[in-house]
């Protein structure tokens, strides 16, 4: 089965800097995707980043952006420049062959002023 | 371009009895997703349509829920009778084949 692991269960930065998401991943399949979800406190579930996993390059979108390690199963989200705006629950998942996604237990991240 | 709508986006209930949650994904989305997602935990799929046919319903507890997605557009999510361990955010996606989810604001259901 699947699995995916968070082991961050909270996280806090300051305003302006930088901070990374651990994610590991457990899978069989050779070609799948893997996806980083914000949840904030309205607990509406928006897509952040997206990573194929047979593409080489690291997905970046604007602040964020990933560092894919396939050999390691590892897929973690940097923030760069963290705003007020980032505080909210990140889910780190993985698609299955049927298209559904398997979460992580999500880490907490609060930006400090 | 409109989102995923759910409702209610609150639903406060007794155990046993029953309740039924409503999704409307974005036009065009085949795939139609319910999620459950459990206070302090990542969503859990409960079941996924591809149209209006079941792709994938192993974790539905099916002696409870039911669900149905008519025409294949709007989906419908029915628990009977609900269980004081159901209390949840229900989460509804739709996405392209093949392409990202895109989620609803959610239900939060409390059953008493």
């Amino acid at each position: 089965a699947q699995t995916v692991t968070q082991s961050q269960p909270e996280m806090s930065v300051q305003e302006a800097e930088t901070v990374t998401l651990s994610c590991t991943y457990d899978t069989s399949e050779n070609n799948y995707y893997l996806f980083w979800y914000k949840q904030p406190p309205s607990r509406q579930m928006i897509l952040v980043i997206r990573q194929e996993a047979y593409k080489q390059q690291n997905a970046t979108e604007n602040r964020f952006s990933v560092n894919f390690q396939k050999a390691a199963k590892s897929f973690s989200l940097k923030i760069s420049d963290s705003q007020l705006g980032d505080t909210a629950m990140y889910f780190c998942a993985s698609e299955t062959l049927s298209g559904n996604l398997i979460f992580g237990k999500g880490t907490k991240l609060s930006v400090k002023p | 371009e409109a989102g995923v709508a759910q409702s209610p986006r609150y639903k406060i209930i007794e155990k046993r009895q029953s309740v039924a949650f409503w999704c409307n994904p974005i036009s065009g989305h085949a795939t139609l997703y319910w999620y459950q997602q459990i206070l302090g935990q990542g969503p859990k799929l409960l079941i996924q349509f591809q149209n209006n046919g079941v792709v994938d319903d192993s974790q539905l507890p099916k002696d409870r829920f039911s669900a149905e997605r008519l025409k294949g557009v709007d989906s419908t999510l029915k628990i009977q009778p609900a269980k004081l361990e159901d209390s949840a955010v229900y989460l509804c996606a739709s996405s392209l084949v093949g392409r990202a989810q895109y989620f609803g604001p959610g239900t939060r259901l409390l059953v008493l």
